[in-house]
């Protein structure tokens, strides 16, 4: 599996654009990327993935650069109940498991 | 659909004592499901991975004789820490996987908070 690096911490205010970038120099070619949030003393929840170029949903989008060696997760116009970490994951489908790497903990100032 | 129950989700246990954590799958089958520890302020860590049917495989690092792996049917496994200590204290996650589904398909349940006294 691919490691990732991401920011370990970000603040933004309320009702702005936030983008969390996450590096993935080594990822391979069947690999796809997803990112998951956490909130605190929950499990993880699916947020989106990709394999290249861009993918929306109605939570967020994610833009993947033509090398994909990088992907950027963009949350439109957050809210105080988007405070949470984010997780990058790439790896393969039809892998079987996952592993989550250290996350970017988003704290969203009112 | 694609909901993952744990239970309990807050445990309190006497140093010495086993516990037993449920992780079910509650409208779908899951022939795989996982089990990750997290402690505070940290990352999850995979502990080991369940298949219906057949022994758990453990990552590196986890006692197999400690972290008791069982999953019975395509809905239920669970995860027994048998004498706890309070380094076991943790939260404790599972997930798992659809019948046929691919890597990003796992569904998360809640968490178990288990505190060793």
């Amino acid at each position: 599996l691919a490691k990732t690096t991401q920011p370990i911490s970000m603040d933004s205010y309320e009702g702005q654009e936030v983008n969390i970038t996450c590096s993935h120099n080594n990822i391979a070619t069947n690999d796809y990327i997803t990112w998951y949030q956490q909130f605190p003393s929950q499990g993880p929840r699916f947020i989106i993935q990709g394999y290249k170029t861009k993918v929306t949903n109605e939570v967020a989008s994610l833009f993947i650069p033509a090398d994909r060696k990088s992907s950027t997760l963009s949350l439109p116009r957050v809210s105080l109940s988007d405070t949470a970490v984010y997780y990058c994951l790439v790896g393969q489908t039809g892998a079987n498991n996952l592993f989550f790497g250290t996350g970017t903990r988003l704290t969203v100032i009112p | 659909g694609a909901v993952v129950s744990q239970h309990p989700s807050r445990v309190i246990c006497k140093s010495g004592t086993s516990v037993k954590i449920e992780c079910r799958s509650l409208d779908f089958q899951a022939t795989t499901m996982f089990w990750y520890r997290q402690f505070p302020k940290q990352s999850l860590m995979l502990m080991a991975t369940s298949n219906e049917g057949s022994k758990a495989t453990y990552e590196q690092g986890v006692e197999k004789d400690k972290f008791l792996i069982n999953h019975a049917s395509l809905t239920l496994s669970t995860l027994t820490v048998t004498s706890a200590h309070p380094e076991d204290s943790s939260f404790y996650i599972c997930s798992a996987r659809k019948r046929g589904g691919t890597f990003h398909e796992q569904y998360f349940g809640p968490g178990t908070r288990l505190t060793v006294t």
